[in-house]
Formats: C-alpha cells, structure tokens, sequence
C-alpha cells in the first residue's frame, strides 16, 4: 500500500498570500496518478486537480500542482477568502487507492 | 450535471450490516470507462477508499474490507449499493458515493470527481 504523508498539518496564512503543499509518498507514483482535493467543513471533498497537474472542470488557476516520483505540491499562488480549507492529495497508481492525512489552510 | 444522492439508515447496531444506496442522476450510470465508488470518512479524520463497481458489475475493493465487503449495481434503478457485515464503532462515518474517472481505458483506478453530499452512519447500540 502507497501511504502518502502530507505536510504541514496546519498552514496558517493571510489573504492574498502562497500556499505550498507537501505531498509525499512511500513508493513512486507516476505523475498521471496523483489527484488533489478540497473540503469545507460540511461539505464533500471537490476535486481540484488530477493527473499531478492538470485542473478539474471549472477550478481556478490559481490552483496549480507539480511533481513526479515521490514529492508533489499543491499551489495557490494568492490565497483567497473561500480557499481556506482542508487539501487531500490522493494516489490511483495502484490499488488500494490512498488518500494523504490532510493538510488544513486556515486564516491567520 | 452529474447528482449523486446516498441514502440509507443513520444507525446501524454493532455486529449488524450497513447498507446504504447511491442513486446516480443527470447521466447513465451505464457509461462506458466511468466506475462507481464509496468512500467514507471517520468523524473528524480522513478519506478511506472503500471500493468500487463498474456498471456490468466487476468489484474493486479495499483488502482491509474486502472480507466484509459485498458493492452491487443496479443499472435499471441507476443505483448502486453497499454491505459491510458485522460493523463495529470503528465503521461510524461519513459515507460517500462518488464516480472514478480513470485517466485510460484500460485502467480500472482513478480520480473521484464527482461526490454525493455524504451520509453519517453511527454504529451504536
């Protein structure tokens, strides 16, 4: 099993600031096979992005990912009020599909 | 647009069996190279990929779950369903139903995107 270890827990950061998000995982996973999703309290996870780097329907741009082997990162380039959330990166390379920990973007 | 919607029992008994029911609206579930999964959620933790079933009725499930396990479909409702037998507290979650998109045909894994709203199961007596 691919175990994904997300980092850091907590992001606290101002309006209009750059997040960065660390997903990290225990056996390489190629790039096609790494998605990221968003969840508000409440609500379902959104996906964000799949394929390391390409975004789902109707996702800003500021939304953007990277990465290959083991290490990949969600950006926001300038957080906005209705991002702050929890972030999942997710892996569909091989079975069972795994999920990271979580990483929650709160206002500072 | 793409709805799915769970439903079933907010309660279930220790040792007894969750069901729960997604039905799938606004497009087929009979689609060719779209699966249909469950995902669920402790209170306050994170996303546990269950299983999932594509609509001639192949399974793919979670080996932690699998003995436990049964994902069934139902084209003509437009519906798929779930059974996990002798549940304990550790299966109290937010259930989720979702469609898998996988990135090729040929592959049976994928991202989920799109969600139902989630369904809170309490496995209490």
């Amino acid at each position: 099993e691919i175990v994904l270890t997300q980092s850091p827990g907590t992001l606290s950061l101002s309006p209009g600031e750059r997040a960065t998000l660390s997903c990290r995982a225990s056996q390489s996973v190629s790039s096609t096979y790494l998605a990221w999703y968003q969840q508000k309290p409440g609500q379902a996870p959104r996906l964000l992005i799949y394929g390391t780097s390409s975004r789902a329907t109707g996702i800003p741009d500021r939304f953007s990912g990277s990465g290959s082997g083991t290490d990949f990162t969600l950006s926001i380039s300038r957080v906005e009020p209705e991002d702050f959330a929890v972030y999942y990166c997710q892996q569909y390379g091989s079975s069972p599909l795994t999920f990271g920990g979580g990483t929650k973007v709160e206002i500072k | 647009q793409l709805q799915l919607q769970e439903s079933g029992p907010g309660q279930v008994k220790p040792s007894e069996t969750l069901s729960l029911t997604c039905t799938v609206s606004g497009d087929s579930i009979s689609k060719s190279g779209y699966y249909w999964a469950w995902i669920r959620q402790p209170p306050g933790k994170g996303l546990e990929w269950i299983g999932h079933i594509y609509y001639i009725g192949v399974t793919y499930y979670n080996p932690s779950l699998k003995s436990r396990l049964t994902i069934s479909v139902d084209t003509s409702k437009k519906q798929f369903s779930l059974k996990l037998t002798s549940v304990t507290a550790a299966d109290t979650a937010v259930y989720y139903c979702a469609r898998l998109t996988p990135p090729f045909e040929i592959v049976v894994l994928g991202a989920l995107d799109y969600w139902g709203q989630g369904t809170l199961v309490t496995v209490s007596s």
